[in-house]
């Protein structure tokens, strides 16, 4: 059975710090994995991770995949309150079920 | 353009009542995907389809759940004899088409309340 699991689940920080998500999985035949960011409702689209090593980068938020270690971190730098959501990590695998499988997220909070 | 559309935004039920919950996906996708968000957890997969058919539905917890595409666009998820462990919030997703490389965009989900 496929498992993502993210840490920390809840980060309260103050604005303006550096935060660092972490996400490990295991799965069988990985596909990809991809960042959400859950504010109220809809899950929005941050990033898709095949490649190791190759850092994706949009704005001050950026991911990195490690696939012999099996995790991927998201980094955000110089948060602003409007960072405050959950972040959802998920991977796709080609086991048989197309749909994703997330971890639970983390929470986190900017304080001005 | 648009994107993905589910109504009703919120639904409040008696246990035992039967619901369907509609979705409306990005146009011109062709998979969509249903999954089941509870209070403090990740979306659950729940049913996958590729364009009219059910591709996969590995992830309906029991034949309470059934759900149909019959011309390859809205869907309907359609829970009977609803229970309250059935509360949650219902999201759906589409992309372009079924591929391993194509992101999944979200609506903004059902609220399933069952008293």
């Amino acid at each position: 059975e496929d498992k993502v699991v993210q840490s920390p689940l809840s980060l309260v920080v103050h604005e303006g710090d550096t935060v660092t998500l972490n996400c490990s999985y295991e799965v069988t035949n990985f596909r990809s994995l991809l960042w959400y960011k859950q504010e109220k409702k809809a899950p929005t689209f941050l990033f898709m991770l095949t490649s190791s090593g190759i850092e994706k980068k949009s704005g001050r938020l950026s991911s990195i995949l490690d696939k012999k270690e099996l995790f991927s971190i998201l980094n955000i730098t110089a948060t602003q309150t409007g960072d405050s959501a959950v972040y959802l990590c998920a991977v796709r695998s080609g086991g048989g079920a197309d749909g994703l499988t997330f971890g639970k997220g983390t929470h986190l909070i900017i304080q001005p | 353009g648009a994107g993905v559309s589910q109504t009703p935004s919120n639904k409040v039920t008696e246990k035992g009542k039967y619901v369907e919950l509609r979705c409306d996906p990005i146009s011109g996708h062709t998979a969509l995907y249903w999954y089941r968000q509870s209070l403090g957890q990740g979306p659950e997969f729940l049913i996958y389809f590729q364009g009219t058919g059910a591709a996969d539905d590995s992830g309906l917890p029991n034949d309470r759940f059934f759900a149909v595409r019959p011309e390859g666009s809205v869907s309907t998820l359609k829970i009977q004899r609803t229970e309250r462990g059935d509360s949650a919030v219902y999201l759906c997703a589409s992309s372009v088409q079924e591929n391993s490389y194509n992101e999944q965009f979200f609506g903004p989900g059902t609220r399933l309340t069952v008293l």
